[in-house]
């Protein structure tokens, strides 16, 4: 069965301290590997799409990486307005599988 | 870049009334389009896709004479909550997919709050 699963829930970083969530998955063909930031009471912002292991990607604070089994999301040295939920999902040709997410907490 | 919106962005109805959301893609043209609720600190849920011209496709558990789909143009669809009830109150978010080079991304809207009294 197609699945995501996301990694850890809930992060609380200090501003300035980088570290990456991590974004596990298990589809029958990968057409795409998207990453979403969510903040409370919004819609889904698009940040990345990752279609081949090995490709990465970059946005400002954001890396984004893929594997044959994961991807994660580096975040280096956040700052107070990076907070929020960042979605991971796949597509697998036919439909989009979303993670429960992962609530990212960035304190000053 | 790609925008889609939504309308209404909340709304607040009497149970056993219906309520319509729209769905538009501003600035490009939408293959697909997705319906989504999601309840409060959970993820997305998909209710069903639609394309242009044909019938919506629900997933699994999803009622759809109660949640009617229509997908006018590439542009445009709109989800009716038919016969509201308060346990339909949910944050309802759609998505557009449109070819972005030689890839297609798949863009969220804002969200519709609905809240059914």
């Amino acid at each position: 069965e197609d699945q995501v699963t996301q990694s850890p829930e809930a992060l609380r970083l200090q501003e300035g301290e980088s570290s990456s969530l991590n974004c596990s998955y298990t589809v029958s063909g990968l057409r795409g590997l998207f990453w979403y930031r969510q903040d409370p009471g919004k819609g889904p912002e698009f940040l990345f799409t990752l279609y081949s292991a090995g490709e990465e990607k970059e946005k400002e604070r954001l890396k984004a990486t893929l594997t044959k089994k994961e991807s994660f999301l580096h975040i280096t040295a956040p700052k107070p307005e990076d907070s929020a939920t960042y979605l991971c999902a796949v597509n697998n040709f036919n439909k989009f599988y979303f993670g429960s997410g992962t609530k990212l907490n960035v304190k000053p | 870049g790609a925008v889609v919106s939504q309308h209404p962005s909340w709304v607040i109805c009497k149970s056993g009334t219906s309520v319509k959301i729209e769905c538009r893609s501003l600035d490009f043209q939408a293959t697909t389009m997705f319906w989504y609720r999601q309840f409060p600190k959970q993820s997305l849920m998909l209710m069903a896709t639609s394309n242009e011209g044909s019938k919506a496709t629900y997933e699994q558990g999803v009622e759809k004479d109660k949640f009617l789909i229509n997908h006018a143009s590439l542009t445009l669809s709109t989800l009716t909550v038919t016969s509201a009830h308060p346990e339909d109150s949910s944050f309802y978010i759609c998505s557009a997919e449109g070819l972005a080079g030689a890839s297609y991304e798949q863009y969220f809207g804002p969200g519709t709050r609905l809240t059914v009294t």
